[in-house]
């Protein structure tokens, strides 16, 4: 597509149940990002996709975290047993290259709420 | 350590003034650097990058930012503030050499637009 897709773009769910955000990235762009942005952290990383090399998921905050990356495209982030502290806006970007040369193009994110 | 800092959380400017947003890095060398707009509940947009040469870098919406190594910082600037301007600015880093280059923001410097 044009751009990089994430649905749902709100999800409301309550604590304990697990939750799936899916990404849909540039098509032929080989690198895929997920970050969280919450209020009072700022945007953190939480994984990284390169092609077919293993992922960089020195970001996620816990085991209950996981994600991901299907033929090399469309990924799927997974919180399992959701907690109140993982309310949080996640953003997926995709980039044409590992460097970063040509930048990162991000999604409009799904908001999650943990009630 | 390596970090980006934005010392400004907050930043109010009348429409028509000039902007100037700080952001500075501390990495060993050089990295990428990268400035992106978030307007209210948007994702996130790229408004100029620097890898290399010329150390004043132009980019969309009339922003353009300068490189200076002395200072390991890349400030961002506007001549002239629109109120469309009124958003959340971030800089980040990817570390040239740095396994998956991954880009790391700095928290953010929020700018409201006075009338």
């Amino acid at each position: 597509g044009a751009g990089v897709s994430q649905s749902p773009s709100n999800k409301v769910t309550e604590k304990g149940k697990d939750v799936e955000l899916r990404c849909d990235p540039i098509s032929g762009h080989t690198a895929l990002y997920w970050y969280r942005q919450s209020l009072g952290q700022g945007l953190e990383f939480l994984i990284y996709f390169q092609g077919n090399s293993a992922p960089d998921k020195s970001g996620l905050p816990s085991d209950r975290f996981s994600a991901e990356r299907t033929g090399g495209s469309v990924s799927t982030l997974t919180i399992q047993r959701t907690q109140q502290e993982d309310s949080a806006v996640y953003l997926c970007a995709s980039s044409k290259d590992r460097g970063g040369v040509y930048g990162y193009t991000f999604g409009s994110g799904t908001r999650l709420t943990v009630v | 350590a390596q970090s980006v800092t934005q010392p400004d959380i907050h930043i109010t400017v009348s429409e028509g003034a000039s902007l100037e947003l700080r952001c500075n890095y501390s990495y060993g060398a050089t990295p990428y650097l990268f400035w992106y707009v978030q307007s209210p509940g948007q994702g996130l947009q790229l408004l100029l990058k620097y890898f290399s040469g010329d150390t004043l870098v132009q980019g969309i919406k009339g922003f353009e930012a300068e490189f200076k190594r002395s200072q390991s910082s890349f400030n961002l600037r506007k001549p002239s503030v629109h109120w469309s301007d009124a958003a959340e600015y971030f800089c980040a880093v990817v570390p040239i050499k740095a396994a998956g280059n991954k880009l790391t923001f700095g928290g953010g410097t929020r700018v409201l637009v006075k009338p």
